[in-house]
């Protein structure tokens, strides 16, 4: 199994609602990461998780609180979001060193109206 | 601050023709580079990774160089297809990985 799986697919929210994005991979990797990717820009790392443990925060709102349950899930806790959070979802995971040769799910579409 | 430049938003190619994608970077020397594919709607494919050491590397129909004295990464494609159509990125390590902005390739049929 060489794929990472997220879901939903596709998300819409209203600015109170509180909602989860979840990822989850079973190829045995030990860092996760959380990316956001707006139309026609390059993705932009927002979290990372190393052996399930919170390595990297990008000075992300608190609107967003990421969870890594065990080494194949990570979760995406969403809360308040804004309009402007609309954007393209994507979990990631690499085997063991972070930044090399990432497999990202397909992605979640969030719209926040 | 690091930068990371691909020059070419958007290129146009004949099938069968090599396409030929430039990625540029400052202000760092990373010890690797590598390449991703990503098709509208979905989440960035692994490519190739090539090491400061190694000139060049090829994988089937595609084959990466990395300057370092250029600061440069040539990402080719032999042979193109129109299924070869997609955004290609370039990306650095570093503490986090940075990702350029990307090429949109459309091979012509």
């Amino acid at each position: 199994d060489t794929e990472v799986t997220q879901t939903p697919k596709h998300l819409v929210m209203g600015m109170t609602n509180k909602k989860s994005l979840k990822c989850e991979q079973h190829m045995g990797h030990r860092a996760m990461y959380w990316y956001k990717q707006k139309a026609k820009k390059p993705p932009e790392l927002m979290f990372v998780y190393s052996y399930e443990k919170l390595s990297i925060n990008e000075s992300v709102p608190s609107r967003f609180s990421p969870e890594c349950p065990n080494s194949s899930l990570l979760n995406l806790h969403l809360h308040a979001l804004q309009p402007e959070d609309s954007a393209l979802y994507l979990c990631a995971s690499s085997q063991r060193d972070i930044n090399e040769k990432l497999f990202f799910g397909s992605g979640t579409q969030l719209s926040v109206l | 601050s690091q930068k990371i430049e691909q020059n070419s938003e958007a290129l146009n190619i004949q099938e069968g023709k090599t396409a030929t994608l430039t990625c540029n970077y400052t202000n760092y020397s990373p010890a690797y580079l590598q390449w991703y594919r990503q098709d509208p709607g979905r989440g960035p494919v692994f490519l190739l990774l090539i090491r400061e050491n190694e000139k060049e590397k090829r994988k089937e129909r595609l084959k990466v160089t990395f300057d370092t004295t250029l600061k440069q990464s040539l990402f080719h494609i032999t042979a193109s297809q129109p299924a070869d159509s997609a955004t290609y990125l370039c990306a650095l390590e570093g503490d986090k990985i940075i990702f350029g902005k990307g090429t949109r390739l459309h091979i012509l049929p």
